[in-house]
């Protein structure tokens, strides 16, 4: 399977606790994305990675969240603390800079988080 | 702040029916998307249009781009029941960033 992968995909976990969500892009893409959506709503932008470099930061990533792409390849969000609004599927996505293409972006599976 | 809005938000329709969903958008972009998402699953590219005047068509679904307008549209032709999903478009804005803003979906159900 060449797409985009997330794992775990389903985590339920005690408000308070940290979790850590990974991600491996399709092989050669350069940029990588985190998104959350909520039920019922549309993808929300989280951050954005081009190689290693955290380029983009949405105001919605409190001190909670950090995100990692430390080689340039995969990627990991954690979140400390977790509270109940945190419940969201985390959808990694990733893409390679090619103007020609139009820059599809691919969406992974989604992790599904469940704070109880 | 770029605001993406779609309507209808919900959309039955009959098996064999055309009909077009929209989405509109407040500042100038130079890229928009749309995705297919089925319950529980993540989103499924379907196109991305660049410039204005663009049309992309894939099976019964077609995609335009009216930058002028700040509108795309994703028109069903003939549709039949694997359609139903929520279709989302998705903006980009050009302001030399990589944030994608999503609109809030339309939840299509084709009736046999």
């Amino acid at each position: 399977d060449t797409g985009v992968s997330q794992d775990p995909r389903h985590k339920i976990t005690k408000r308070g606790q940290n979790v850590t969500f990974r991600c491996d892009p399709i092989s050669e893409h350069n940029r990588l994305y985190w998104y959350r959506q909520t039920l019922g709503q549309g993808p929300e932008f989280l951050t954005y990675f081009q190689n290693e470099a955290q380029l983009e930061k949405s105001r919605l990533l409190s001190d909670r969240f950090s995100a990692e792409r430390p080689k340039g390849s995969f990627s990991t969000l954690e979140i400390q603390r977790t509270e109940q609004g945190d419940s969201a599927m985390y959808l990694c996505a990733s893409s390679i800079a090619n103007e020609v293409s139009g820059n599809t972006i691919y969406f992974g599976e989604g992790s599904w988080l469940t704070v109880v | 702040e770029l605001k993406v809005e779609q309507n209808p938000l919900f959309l039955s329709m009959q098996e064999g029916k055309n009909y077009t969903i929209y989405c509109n958008y407040s500042t100038t972009s130079d890229r928009l998307y749309w995705y297919r998402q089925d319950p529980g699953k993540s989103l499924e590219s379907l196109f991305v249009l660049l410039s204005n005047g663009a049309v992309k068509q894939e099976g019964r679904l077609m995609a335009s781009l009216d930058t002028k307008a700040r509108l795309s549209t994703l028109h069903i032709t003939a549709a039949v029941h694997d359609l139903s999903a929520t279709y989302f478009c998705a903006v980009r804005s050009n302001f030399g960033n990589e944030k994608l803003t999503f609109g809030t979906g339309t939840r299509l159900t084709i009736i046999p």
